[in-house]
């Protein structure tokens, strides 16, 4: 079946900082990979996607690149702010499942 | 902007009554919608996946009679949790998958999620 690993948070860093959230997959034929961010006391909203093999998808300065080969979607970002702190969760979606598959979020910590 | 849209976002009810929560999407057709549940500092916990005009799929564990999941149009699925008990509060997520509008038909979306309170 389908699987996402995430790392472990939370990752805590300091304002102006690098970040990369490291995410990897297993999967069944070419699924479509989703970075979700959720702000305390608030649903998921959709970051960033790739839908397939080499796409990078970006927004508002995260950044993830789908590699085949090493079946990774990592998030990076080269300049965190105070207000990134959330919970990202990495996830795919296959339509031979027809059920997203999500990894169990990774809660990032930004100090001024 | 959203293309989900959740209803109530927080709902306290009594111990023993039943509550509903909506699920809508605006402007396209959900043909798969998806309830989850998640607990302080959780991840997401897939209750059911549901289809429009057949009935729910509900996971493992789930108890289907008392979380009653309808999804009777094409842009409506609700979530009603029926005699609650103060250890049914929680945070309610819906998603869903479509086609039309302003929406990809391989990407979900989620609503802003429901607190529920059980006092």
């Amino acid at each position: 079946g389908n699987s996402v690993t995430q790392m472990e948070g939370p990752v805590t860093l300091s304002e102006e900082a690098f970040l990369t959230i490291n995410c990897t997959y297993t999967a069944t034929g070419y699924p479509s990979l989703f970075w979700y961010v959720q702000y305390p006391g608030e649903g998921l909203q959709l970051l960033l996607k790739a839908t397939k093999a080499d796409d990078k998808g970006s927004n508002k300065g995260f950044e993830a690149t789908y590699r085949k080969e090493t079946t990774s979607f990592h998030l990076e970002k080269g300049s965190v702010q105070v207000s990134d702190s959330a919970v990202y969760f990495c996830a795919l979606y296959s339509g031979g499942s027809y059920i997203p598959t999500f990894g169990r979020g990774t809660s990032l910590i930004v100090h001024p | 902007g959203a293309v989900v849209s959740q209803h109530p976002s927080r709902v306290i009810c009594k111990s023993g009554t039943s509550v509903k929560i909506e699920c809508r999407s605006l402007d396209f057709q959900a043909t798969t919608m998806f309830w989850y549940r998640q607990f302080p500092k959780q991840s997401l916990m897939l209750m059911a996946t549901s289809n429009e005009g057949s009935k729910a799929t509900y996971e493992q564990g789930v108890e289907k009679d008392k979380f009653l999941i309808n999804h009777a149009s094409l842009t409506l699925s609700t979530l009603t949790v029926t005699s609650a008990h103060p250890e049914d509060s929680s945070f309610y997520i819906c998603s869903a998958i479509g086609q039309g509008g302003p929406v990809s038909g391989n990407t979900i979306y989620f609503g802003e999620g429901s607190w529920l309170t059980v006092v």
